[in-house]
């Protein structure tokens, strides 16, 4: 079975611009989160979407927004882009079944903003 | 109330040898802490994970340490090897949540 997909790969912006990332979970999964991780540091909670319903969102500006599809892919959308925003997006996917809690990461999409 | 604390920031052990890390948290509302392990350029991969109802979990050569009234959890890489050489993560989540809270991080080395 294939994991968690995320495309691009890499890609490079330039301050102000707007970005789309794309997800797609694991066969059978429901639910995708969003994570940033920035160079030397853990990842930091973005988005959780099930359903099409976004179900957690944490300590981001309105800048950041996503989506979830009926076919449970997900996008990542980020506008007015900073210098900051340059990190490793990471997707996660979960089956969200039960009192299982598990999450398995995507490759990440590396943004640089110039 | 809501970080997770790593230790140490980076370790070097032989191989062959145990390596051990730890993590401690303050909200006593977390009840899931799993470990990733990240290679560079990768995203994290899922070790294992534990729930505060048991002390510890062992799976291969990869054990987690949970003490509850410590609010302190530990993973013990056993007969580590070059290639466990990556950089593991500790997370807590809140029962009916797929927020993790994530430690800032121990990048391992495993000398040959």
């Amino acid at each position: 079975d294939a994991g968690v997909t995320q495309s691009p790969t890499h890609l490079i912006k330039t301050r102000g611009q707007h970005v789309t990332l794309r997800c797609s979970p694991i066969s059978g999964h429901k639910s995708v989160s969003w994570y940033q991780q920035v160079l030397g540091q853990g990842p930091q909670f973005i988005f959780q979407y099930y359903e099409k319903e976004e179900r957690g969102r944490g300590n981001f500006p309105d800048r950041f927004s996503a989506r979830q599809f009926p076919n449970y892919s997900s996008e990542l959308n980020v506008n007015a882009l900073l210098l900051g925003d340059s990190a490793l997006y990471l997707c996660a996917s979960s089956l969200m079944q039960g009192a299982s809690y598990e999450q398995y990461f995507g490759p990440g999409t590396r943004l640089t903003v110039t | 109330q809501q970080q997770v604390k790593q230790s140490p920031q980076s370790l070097i052990v032989q191989k062959g040898g145990i390596s051990i890390i730890n993590c401690a948290y303050e909200n006593t509302a977390f009840d899931y802490f799993p470990w990733y392990q990240q290679f560079p350029g990768k995203g994290p991969a899922l070790l294992i994970a534990i729930r505060p109802d048991v002390s510890e979990k062992k799976e291969g050569r990869f054990t987690i340490s949970f003490n509850k009234s410590a609010k302190q959890f530990s993973l013990h890489i056993m007969d580590s090897q070059p290639g466990d050489s990556a950089t593991y993560f500790c997370a807590a989540s809140m029962a009916g949540t797929y927020k993790y809270i994530f430690g800032t991080g121990t990048r391992l080395k495993v000398l040959a």
